[in-house]
């Protein structure tokens, strides 16, 4: 069965430091990457998505990710973290079956 | 347009009660899914319905049954609740030109005493 693993279950970071968190996932066939992100009370919305074509994708709020196939990886990153970015990420990988199956989720602090 | 909606945000079950949490979409979207999340288990699929008409089981069906109504809704029954069921519950769909990008509703905190 496909399974997705996030590395980092807790992150905690100062403000201007750069982010990555790491992403693997277990499907060998095609697939859909997407992360999602869950501010504090609030709903899950989605962060980036990749479907084809270039492997570095950019979703809102200067994030983007990089689909790295021969690792299985979809790693998040951004430059530069702000306060505001302090909520919980999710990996997401779609495999098909009209399901998609989140990864257990990063709890990201960034301290001012 | 408001999205997906669902209801009660908050409810508090003595062990043993029945309850029904309702959602709802506007979207006209195809599939609908319930999850459930727990702290440090991400989100976990408990039933999905590809379409109208159609139901399956996700990773953590047991306790919990549910109706695809019509299109536009998707309801999630507890016959019995039990502590373990205590949660926060979302109502998700997707479909569309936006296909497999998935739309939440606010959730629902469910506590089983």
């Amino acid at each position: 069965a496909q399974s997705v693993s996030q590395h980092n279950h807790h992150v905690i970071l100062s403000e201007a430091a750069s982010l990555e968190l790491g992403c693997n996932y277990s499907y060998g066939g095609t697939v859909n990457l997407f992360w999602y992100v869950q501010y504090p009370g609030q709903h899950l919305q989605l962060l980036l998505k990749y479907f084809s074509g270039d492997p570095l994708v950019k979703g809102i709020k200067g994030f983007e990710a990089e689909f790295i196939k021969s690792k299985f990886s979809f790693n998040l990153r951004k430059p530069s973290v702000q306060w505001s970015d302090t909520a919980e990420y999710f990996c997401a990988p779609y495999t098909g079956f009209q399901k998609l199956v989140f990864g257990t989720g990063t709890r990201l602090l960034v301290s001012p | 347009n408001a999205g997906v909606t669902q209801t009660p945000k908050f409810q508090v079950l003595k062990t043993g009660q029945s309850m029904t949490l309702q959602c709802a979409q506007d979207m006209n979207h195809n599939s609908m899914y319930w999850y459930r999340q727990d702290p440090g288990m991400g989100l976990r699929l408990i039933y999905y319905s590809a379409s109208e008409g159609t139901t399956d089981k996700g990773e953590v069906p047991n306790g919990y049954n549910v109706s695809r109504l019509n299109k536009r809704e998707f309801s999630l029954r507890l016959e019995s609740a039990a502590p373990s069921q205590t949660s926060v519950y979302f109502c998700a769909s997707t479909g569309g030109s936006g296909a497999n990008v998935l739309t939440f509703g606010a959730g629902s905190r469910l506590t089983v005493l």
